[in-house]
């Protein structure tokens, strides 16, 4: 039974570029919440997904925007990138609003 | 709006020794879980133990164990026998019930070393 998969590991992109992150569930699960996750910080609730719909969010700009698909994978776009956006991102999935799993994330660097 | 503060940025143990990591929260909820997870160099964040609020029995996982106490809003992680893996950053984290938000809310986190 696979885990939270996220692609790609790792990337560099440079300001103002725009990037998209990948993340697919752990068998069974419905529900994706993505997390920004600054050096020596701990993790921060971006947003969460349900039935292909945003459900919840918290404080990020709209800069920040998601999608689910029918398979209940997701992804996270990011557009016009800053240096603070630089960060490990990470995914987890539920079912539902239960115990979420993380995925092992995905570092991106912007220069 | 809750909040989760871990006031030790650094911790230090000896191998084979017990150290314990604090956690306090603030919440006007009255039904919520908390959770502290490890985070090695891996990256991958481990869920370590689970405490729901409504039970007064304090969760114990092997050499993990936590001291949960819902009217001071405080939640410290032990470990005992201390382990060279052990050695890893370590999150606390809040989160509302299911009929909320279910959201985590995570601490600061603290940094463990374990000395041979």
């Amino acid at each position: 039974d696979a885990g939270v998969t996220q692609s790609p590991t790792h990337l560099i992109k440079t300001r103002g570029q725009q990037v998209t992150l990948r993340c697919s569930p752990k068998s069974g699960h419905d529900t994706v919440s993505w997390y920004q996750q600054a050096l020596g910080q701990g993790p921060q609730f971006i947003f969460q997904y349900y039935e292909e719909e945003e459900r919840q969010r918290g404080n990020f700009p709209d800069r920040f925007s998601g999608h689910q698909f029918p398979n209940y994978s997701s992804e996270l776009n990011v557009n016009a990138l800053l240096l603070g956006d630089s960060a490990l991102y990470l995914c987890a999935s539920s079912l539902y609003r239960y115990e979420q799993y993380f995925g092992p994330g995905t570092r991106l660097t912007v220069t | 709006a809750q909040t989760v503060t871990q006031s030790q940025p650094e911790m230090s143990v000896q191998e084979a020794e017990t150290v314990t990591l604090s956690c306090t929260y603030d919440t006007s909820e009255s039904d919520y879980y908390l959770f502290w997870y490890k985070q090695p160099p891996s990256r991958q964040m481990i869920l370590v133990i689970r405490q729901e609020a409504y039970k007064q029995q304090n969760a114990t996982e092997n050499r993990f164990s936590v001291n949960f106490q819902k009217a001071a809003k405080s939640f410290s992680l032990k470990i005992s026998d201390s382990q060279l893996g052990d050695a890893a950053m370590y999150f606390c984290a809040y989160r509302s019930p299911p009929s909320n938000t279910g959201k985590l809310i995570f601490g600061q986190g603290t940094t463990l070393q374990v000395k041979p």
